[in-house]
This record gives C-alpha cells, structure tokens and sequence, in this order.
C-alpha cells in the first residue's frame, strides 16, 4: 500500500522566519496531497492541497509544491506566527489505494517562539 | 466547526468491553472514514463508506466493524477491547466517494481510554 514519510518530525523556528516541511510517497499513482494542520486537542483542517496536474500552488503565506518524478511535496510557510504552531499531517492518496482514502503521514510538531 | 458530529466526545472503558462510536456527516455529504489516532502511529485510516456502501478498508482490526445507515450516519463498533485501542477515533465526512474531488472534513473526535 502507499506509504508517506513525513520529516521533520519537531521543527521549531522563530516569529517571522519561514518553515519547510517534507513529505514523500511511494506509489506512483497517487495523485492528491492535502496537507492538514491539528492545533493541540483539535480536529485537523484542511489548510492546502495539491494534485497532480499541477507542480506548485500558493495560498496566502503558505505554499505547496510537488515533483512527481522524484515522488515528494513539500509545505512551505513563510513569514511565520505563533498561530502556526501546531502539528501538521501531510497525506496521499489515489484511486487504486485504499479506494481514494488518505495515507498520511506520521506528523510534523511546529512551534513557532515570538 | 465542521459540520461533522462525532459522539461521545469521551469514553472510559474497562478491557473486554464493546462500544459504539457514531459519526453524522456534514449536510449533504455521502462519504464517511474512520480514523484512529494514537500518540506513535500518527492517523490510520480505517475503513470508508459512500453512501451506504463499504468502499475501502484500511488497518482495521477484526474486532472492529463499521456500518453507514440510511440516513448517512455511520457507527464504529469496537469489540473485546484491549489496552492498545486507547486512541481517538476520528470520523471525516466528504460530499463525493473520492477525496481527490471532494476533501475529507473531519469532526472533533471521541477518546478512548481502556482501562
């Protein structure tokens, strides 16, 4: 089935500065990467998502982008807040695999200090 | 708030016990997944329904079982419970049967602890 790896595992940076998350997958056929944010005690909520059309897709302060050939994606947030701090989950998914269900990844703990 | 309901919001269990976890989906939405949450696997899927239909299975155990009622609603049961089903259990809806054209939104969770 389709495995994601998620790295880093913690990240802390501080206010203003920008964070880099990374994802890859190994199923060739997965065609949509969301990526999800989990304040502490909460749900998670979409923030992002890509598909496989498309290489990069921009939203506000935060970014995704994707190489298919290379089978990983990557969250970028710049300018970081102390609002951002959360953990993030990104994921894959396609038709053949789990029926379109999301794979994700382990999680990356985000902790941004003023 | 996401329009998905997931009830109890908490559950204290002893092992060996049975309970039913229950998930309405957003108005509108056909498509339920379960996921579980613990501390170390991070969220695994478990098993989807679309429309009444089991669509996907993921790592769900034997002793777990699912159903999408009528109404859309759905119900995980969890049987003979043990120690390591202490998690939460997350139920996400989405309007389409994939999630590439339809995101998944997820409700609050219930939490599980076997004791």
């Amino acid at each position: 089935g389709e495995n994601v790896e998620q790295h880093p595992s913690t990240l802390s940076v501080q206010e203003g500065d920008s964070a880099v998350i990374k994802c890859t997958y190994s199923d060739s056929a997965s065609n949509y990467f969301p990526w999800y944010k989990q304040e502490l005690g909460k749900r998670p909520q979409l923030i992002i998502d890509i598909r496989s059309n498309v290489g990069e897709k921009k939203d506000q302060r935060i970014a995704v982008t994707l190489n298919k050939t290379a089978k990983h994606f990557s969250l970028h947030i710049t300018e970081t807040q102390p609002e951002d701090s959360a953990v993030y989950f990104c994921a894959a998914s396609n038709m053949f695999n789990s029926g379109y269900a999301l794979n994700f990844g382990k999680g990356t703990s985000l902790l941004v200090t003023p | 708030d996401s329009g998905v309901t997931q009830t109890p919001k908490h559950l204290i269990t002893a092992t060996g016990q049975r309970v039913t976890l229950r998930c309405s989906p957003r108005s509108g939405d056909l498509s339920v997944y379960w996921y579980q949450q613990s501390l170390d696997q991070g969220l695994q899927f478990l098993i989807h329904y679309y429309n009444g239909e089991e669509r996907a299975k993921g790592n769900i155990l034997e002793r777990f079982s699912a159903q999408q009622f009528p109404d859309l609603h759905s119900e995980l049961n969890l049987s003979s419970l043990e120690l390591g089903d202490s998690a939460l259990y997350f139920c996400a809806s989405s309007v389409g049967v994939s999630s590439y054209n339809s995101p998944l939104h997820f409700g609050n969770g219930t939490r599980l602890t076997v004791t």
